[in-house]
């Protein structure tokens, strides 16, 4: 696709369940970033990949985060035991190897009632 | 530790009038430097970077390592400036993650 593409664009999920977002990369791009947008919060690290490793998974919040990447291309971060703070929109980014040039997907905006 | 800092977070302006997007970083080495612009219901998209020189939708940002700042400035705001701005710097050339500010939210009255 022409852009970084992540999905759902929302998910409604009740306290205790797990979820999985899904992030599309840009195709060519090795580099892949999680990060997460809280209100009044700004832009939090979570997680990155350069091919299917993660170097620097240094901002997962807690042991309930989990990613993975497979084949250099789509990557799932997953929650388990939603909580109530964990609802934010979480965003997924993609760069070349030599570029640090990241390009952001829409975001999934998860709602953790 | 690598940290950035922006100290407004809201940000008025009338049309027409100067802006000025203050961002000051902390970083040991030499960092890339970044603004990256939301607009309402887009995604986050970048600005401009300090390395490139140049200027985009005619906002300018200067890399002061005295002073480890790196502002955003245009000389005569727009409405269509409206947007929420975030600095944000990463590690020299290559694939590292992106440390962000918290965010400014620029508002341009008419």
């Amino acid at each position: 696709g022409a852009g970084v593409s992540q999905s759902p664009s929302n998910k409604v999920t009740e306290k205790g369940k797990d979820v999985e977002l899904r992030c599309d990369p840009i195709s060519g791009h090795t580099a892949l970033y999680w990060y997460r947008q809280s209100l009044g919060q700004g832009l939090e690290f979570l997680i990155y990949f350069q091919g299917n490793s993660a170097p620097d998974k240094s901002g997962l919040p807690s042991d309930r985060f989990s990613a993975e990447r497979t084949g250099g291309s789509v990557s799932t971060l997953t929650i388990q035991r939603t909580q109530q703070e964990d609802s934010a929109v979480y965003l997924c980014a993609s760069s070349l190897l030599t570029d640090t040039e990241a390009f952001f997907g829409q975001g999934t905006r998860l709602t953790v009632v | 530790a690598q940290r950035v800092t922006q100290p407004e977070k809201l940000l008025s302006v009338f049309k027409g009038a100067p802006v000025e997007l203050k961002c000051n970083y902390s970083y040991s080495g030499s960092p890339e430097l970044f603004w990256y612009v939301q607009y309402s219901r887009q995604r986050l998209q970048l600005l401009l970077r300090h390395i490139s020189r140049e200027s985009i939708k005619g906002f300018t940002a200067d890399l002061n390592k005295g002073e480890t700042s790196f502002h955003l400035k245009k000389p005569f705001a727009q409405e269509e400036d409206s947007a929420m701005y975030y600095c944000a710097l990463s590690g020299p050339r290559g694939a590292q993650k992106l440390v962000f500010g918290q965010g400014t939210r620029l508002t341009i009255n008419p």
